[in-house]
Order: structure tokens, then C-alpha cells, then sequence
């Protein structure tokens, strides 16, 4: 049973570019997290879908970001016009029903 | 605000050691409280706990979890130089929202 899932690994955009980010859950999970973490710093909440909803995004920024999970495909962050201040690590994870959260290997977003 | 703090940030120790890891929280709504060990990459889960008072136990790691005083403790035996790595604890206030303290970086010396 493969893992969770997450390409790219490394991600570099200029400012002002967009940024996709994808995560495929573990098998079997219909609930998928993504956090964002920031260097020296622990993880945050960003976003909690279903599939095609979403569930909470009250981590997520009002403006630039938006998230998905289609009933086919991956999950995808999206971040439009990226800026230098969202250069991070971000986690995206998984979880069958109210159980623990599997991680992925994250996607690393530098933004120059 | 929601917290959740873990101290110490930081612990050096020598191969052999045991160490304790703290954790305590304070949050509107509390399911459970996870720990997780994060090398270079992701983070790999180690227990949840529900429960008061009941150890749970992986090999050299154990882990308790005190809803009354609001923290848990993370304890590694004989530690080896594969136990170094970041130890990250969560809550999940339901709703699936997990929310994070800061890690403690812990690093074993041979």
C-alpha cells in the first residue's frame, strides 16, 4: 500500500507565477490536509477536503490560494501570483474517517 | 487562541540516554493528541492517545497522555542515533483540524 503522495518534491517559481501543488491520498482515505511549514517552525493548518468538498479552510489565505479534491485525480493546492513570503514546505496528508493523519514527503516551493 | 507548546525546543543527549519529551495544550475542543517523529522529510505518526492515564508503547517509545493538567510526555529508552529527528505533537480538536506546537529537535550523540 503505497504512501501518501505528493509532486513535485521541489518546486521553484518567480514571483508573480502560479504554483500547483499535488497530493494523492494513501488508498482507502477519502479525507485529505494540507499544512504549510514554514522554516524553524512547526506545521499549520491550512485547508480539510472531502472528496469535492471542502470541509475547513480557516487556515487557509483569503487571497491566492484555493484548494480541491475531484471525485478523479489528485488533490491540488494552488497558489496564484505567489510572493517570496510563500516559499515553504507544504504537507499535504491523509486519513480514513476520523483517524490518524498519514503525511506525504511534502512539496518544497521556492519562490525567487 | 488555541496552543500548543512543547518543550524543551531543543535537547543534545549521548547515546544510551532516556529522554522525556513534553507536551501540553490548551484548546476549545479537544478528540485526541498525536505525536509524530519528522527526519528530513515527512512526518511519521508514532501514537495517538485518547485516553487518560493509558500508556501506549512502540519498542523503545512510550507515551501518556493527562487531560486533567493538559499534557503529554514522549519517552525514548536507550536512545540511539537514529532516535535524532524533530518530535512534534498535535492535537485534534475534531473536525479534523490538527493544530501543531513548535517540535522539539532532538539530537543523540554516539
Amino acid at each position: 500500500n503505497a504512501g501518501v503522495m505528493q509532486n513535485p518534491r521541489h518546486l521553484v517559481r518567480r514571483r508573480g507565477q502560479e504554483a500547483r501543488l499535488r497530493c494523492s491520498p494513501m488508498k482507502g482515505h477519502s479525507h485529505v490536509y494540507w499544512y504549510r511549514q514554514l522554516p524553524e517552525e512547526g506545521l499549520k493548518f491550512m485547508v480539510y477536503l472531502q472528496k469535492e468538498n471542502i470541509i475547513d479552510e480557516s487556515g487557509m489565505p483569503k487571497e491566492r490560494f484555493s484548494a480541491e479534491f475531484p471525485k478523479e485525480g489528485p488533490s491540488i493546492l494552488r497558489i496564484q501570483q505567489v510572493v517570496r513570503g510563500d516559499s515553504a514546505a507544504y504537507f499535504c496528508a491523509s486519513s480514513p474517517e476520523f483517524y490518524e493523519q498519514y503525511f506525504g514527503p511534502g512539496t518544497r516551493l521556492t519562490v525567487t | 487562541e488555541d496552543k500548543v507548546v512543547q518543550s524543551p525546543l531543543s535537547l543534545v543527549v549521548h547515546e544510551g540516554d532516556t529522554v522525556t519529551l513534553n507536551c501540553s495544550y490548551e484548546v476549545t475542543n479537544f478528540r485526541s493528541l498525536l505525536w509524530y517523529k519528522q527526519e528530513k522529510k515527512a512526518p511519521t505518526f508514532l501514537f495517538m492517545l485518547t485516553s487518560s492515564g493509558i500508556e501506549k508503547k512502540s519498542g523503545r517509545l512510550s507515551s501518556i497522555l493527562d487531560k486533567k493538567e493538559l499534557f503529554s510526555i514522549l519517552n525514548i529508552t536507550a536512545t540511539q542515533t537514529g532516535d535524532s529527528a524533530v518530535y512534534l505533537c498535535a492535537v485534534n480538536q475534531g473536525a479534523q483540524k490538527l493544530v501543531f506546537g513548535q517540535g522539539t529537535r532532538l539530537t543523540i550523540n554516539p
